[in-house]
């Protein structure tokens, strides 16, 4: 059972450089969500998805843009890397949006912006 | 403020041990509250949930006192295996999820 799938797991980018992130879930379920994890900090998040279709700005969008392609699928982009968004990112899928759902990640990205 | 705050740690304990910390969190109308387990360098995954009226699962009890605004996790006889990093999670709103920063817990033998 994969669960929450993420690619890649590490990357480091110049200053300027795009990319984007990959997430798929084969839990059937209707929300996705970004996540980033900087040390004494705690996960922030970024974007979130409720349910196909639709997305939403997080605590920390300034940066990103999301795509839920379809109900498997939610990538981040970062369309200008800056050294600030050096971070480890989490994928999360719940089965819904709400707040007594059990959220599952992904394995995580580690990214560094040089 | 942070809307979750823990105490870092790091507790570090001898197998056997009981080791328990708290969290706080700031908004009155959060709603749900969770804890998730994170091993070095690895994603969070679910520990337990806590009620409102505190609940247990083996050797893990939670409990929540929304007067003060805190809940806590308490682990009996300690295994080496415990070792990890304790984010708390309060959920406040349809969607939103605030984690805490982690509690470190170091088991030795």
């Amino acid at each position: 059972n994969a669960g929450v799938t993420q690619t890649p797991k590490f990357q480091v980018l110049k200053t300027g450089q795009s990319m984007t992130l990959q997430c798929a879930q084969d839990m059937n379920h209707n929300s996705m969500y970004w996540y980033r994890q900087d040390p004494g900090m705690g996960l922030r998040l970024i974007y979130y998805s409720a349910s196909e279709g639709t997305t939403d700005k997080g605590e920390v969008p300034n940066g990103y843009n999301v795509s839920r392609l379809n109900k498997r699928e939610f990538s981040l982009r970062l369309e200008s890397a800056a050294p600030s968004q050096t971070s480890v990112y989490f994928c999360a899928s719940s089965e819904y949006a709400g707040m007594n759902t059990e959220a599952f990640f992904g394995q995580g990205t580690r990214l560094t912006v040089v | 403020r942070k809307e979750v705050e823990q105490d870092p740690g790091p507790f570090n304990v001898p197998e056997g041990a009981t080791v328990a910390f708290n969290c706080t969190y700031s908004n009155s109308a959060s709603q749900s509250f969770f804890w998730y387990r994170q091993d070095c360098r690895k994603e969070p995954k679910l520990l337990m949930s806590v009620y409102s009226s505190g609940n247990e699962d083996g050797r893990f009890t939670a409990q929540l006192n929304r007067a003060s605004q805190y809940i806590s996790l308490l682990i009996r006889d300690s295994k080496l295996s415990d070792s990890a990093t304790y984010l708390c999670v309060v959920g406040s709103g349809d969607y939103k999820l605030s984690f805490g920063a982690g509690t470190t817990v170091t088991v030795r033998a």
